[in-house]
């Protein structure tokens, strides 16, 4: 799986979009980026996916640079409860399976009242 | 939302003890996982299931660690004689075929 990197920490006011950057230069054809988050030391949770076109659902949007060396989290309306720390995770495969995924560091995502 | 369910939420054992962490997976899920994270450190993967074998396993997952599906609904991890370094968050999660991952909230094992 591809190598991913990603700013340790950023804070973002109430209300605002956050958006997490993650750079995976290295990402090949048939992997996908994946964006799971974990608040405080609880169980990380998914939160979105995509191959090359941006993707949105409930929880937020993912845009995916046209040579999908890059790609942007956004968070639409950030709320304290988005606190958290922010894993982009790149690997290969197509809907999910057996999922064995490789963690970073991620970004300490705080988000300021 | 469904929920994986993990017990018990903190374990404390002496070195050398046997321990099982055990966890109930969300009930029409195929694929079963294990992951841990040792305070301060990263999210690794340990151990993922599969029609009642072991799919894929970890350098981390040597012979004291095992996993088994006992009945329909749980999933255990056994470390059979725990050290020092096995302190640790350990997450249970599953997924089906075309389903996102969910983990349950964490056993915390400390080993004294």
């Amino acid at each position: 799986d591809a190598k991913t990197t990603q700013p340790p920490s950023m804070d973002c006011a109430e209300g605002r979009a956050a958006n997490l950057p993650c750079n995976h230069s290295t990402i090949s054809g048939n992997e996908y980026v994946y964006w799971y988050r974990q608040i405080h030391s609880q169980g990380p949770q998914y939160i979105i996916h995509g191959l090359k076109n941006n993707e949105t659902n409930e929880m937020a949007s993912l845009i995916i640079t046209e040579d999908r060396k890059s790609s942007t989290l956004i968070l639409p309306h950030a709320t304290l409860r988005d606190t958290a720390v922010y894993y982009c995770i790149v690997r290969v495969g197509s809907n999910f399976g057996n999922e064995k995924l490789t963690f970073g560091t991620g970004t300490r995502l705080t988000i300021i009242p | 939302e469904p929920e994986v369910t993990q017990t018990p939420s903190h374990q404390v054992t002496q070195m050398g003890q046997e321990v099982i962490l055990r966890c109930v997976p969300i009930s029409n899920h195929l694929y079963f996982y294990w992951y841990r994270q040792i305070l301060g450190q990263k999210v690794e993967f340990l151990v993922s299931f599969y029609n009642n074998e072991i799919s894929e396993k970890s350098e981390i997952f040597d012979d004291q660690f095992s996993v088994e599906r006992p009945d329909g609904s749980n999933f255990t991890l056994k470390i059979r004689s725990t050290k020092l370094e096995d302190s640790a968050m350990y997450f249970c999660a599953s997924n089906s075929l075309n389903e996102k991952l969910f983990f349950g909230s964490g056993t915390q094992l400390s080993v004294l």
